[in-house]
């Protein structure tokens, strides 16, 4: 079964400083997806970025960019620039790529980030 | 594009009464909807998964009778809370796929 994993509970930043989050899993498949999302003091979550798993190419999403390494089977989330708007929980989620119905998500437990003015 | 609109946002209700969380899809069509429960400073814990026409498929342990999921149309999805308990206060959120797995903003339900 896959399995995800976000081994920092909570992590804490100074304004305009990057911070990263780290995430791992574990999985048997060779093509996935794997996505960063936030959910800030309203809870709506809000998907900050996304990887395919089969694009060498890290994907970025204005100040986030991640750092995917497939063999290692990383995927970290770098914050740069961080603003008080990017205090969150954050959650990295890992999906199949051919789910057909079964395209649930596996989350990790998240990373509380506090931004620090 | 590709909102999800959820509601009640919060509701309080009787031990013993059953309540009902609407999700809908107001500009594409959900084919899939995914129902989640989360506990304060905690991960989303997947309740179900249902498809549109198709009888929701439940996660191990939670209980089909007590977490009613109807999801008749492309465009709504229901969750209701059946004979609802202290216990089952929390925070319930829908999310539709396809377009990137879209979130509700939520239902805070405490049962008192």
């Amino acid at each position: 079964a896959q399995t995800v994993t976000q081994s920092q509970p909570e992590m804490s930043v100074q304004e305009a400083e990057t911070v990263t989050l780290s995430c791992t899993y574990d999985t048997s498949e060779s093509d996935y997806y794997l996505f960063w999302y936030k959910q800030p003091p309203s809870r709506q979550m809000i998907l900050v970025i996304r990887q395919e798993a089969y694009k060498q190419q890290n994907a970025t999403e204005n100040r986030f960019s991640v750092n995917f390494q497939k063999a290692a089977k990383s995927f970290s989330l770098k914050i740069s620039d961080s603003q008080l708007g990017d205090a969150a929980m954050y959650f990295c989620a890992y999906r199949r790529l051919n789910a057909g119905n079964n395209r649930k998500l596996i989350w990790g437990l998240g990373t509380s980030l506090a931004v620090n003015p | 594009g590709a909102v999800v609109s959820q509601h009640p946002s919060w509701v309080i209700c009787k031990s013993g009464t059953s309540v009902k969380i609407e999700c809908r899809s107001l500009d594409f069509q959900a084919t899939t909807m995914f129902w989640y429960r989360q506990f304060p400073k905690q991960s989303l814990m997947l309740m179900a998964t249902s498809n549109e026409g198709s009888k929701a498929t439940y996660e191990q342990g939670v209980e089909k009778d007590k977490f009613l999921i109807n999801h008749a149309s492309l465009t709504l999805s229901t969750l209701t809370v059946t004979s609802a308990h202290p216990e089952d206060s929390s925070f319930y959120i829908c999310s539709a796929a396809p377009y990137r797995y879209t979130f509700g903003s939520g239902t805070r339900l405490t049962v008192v």
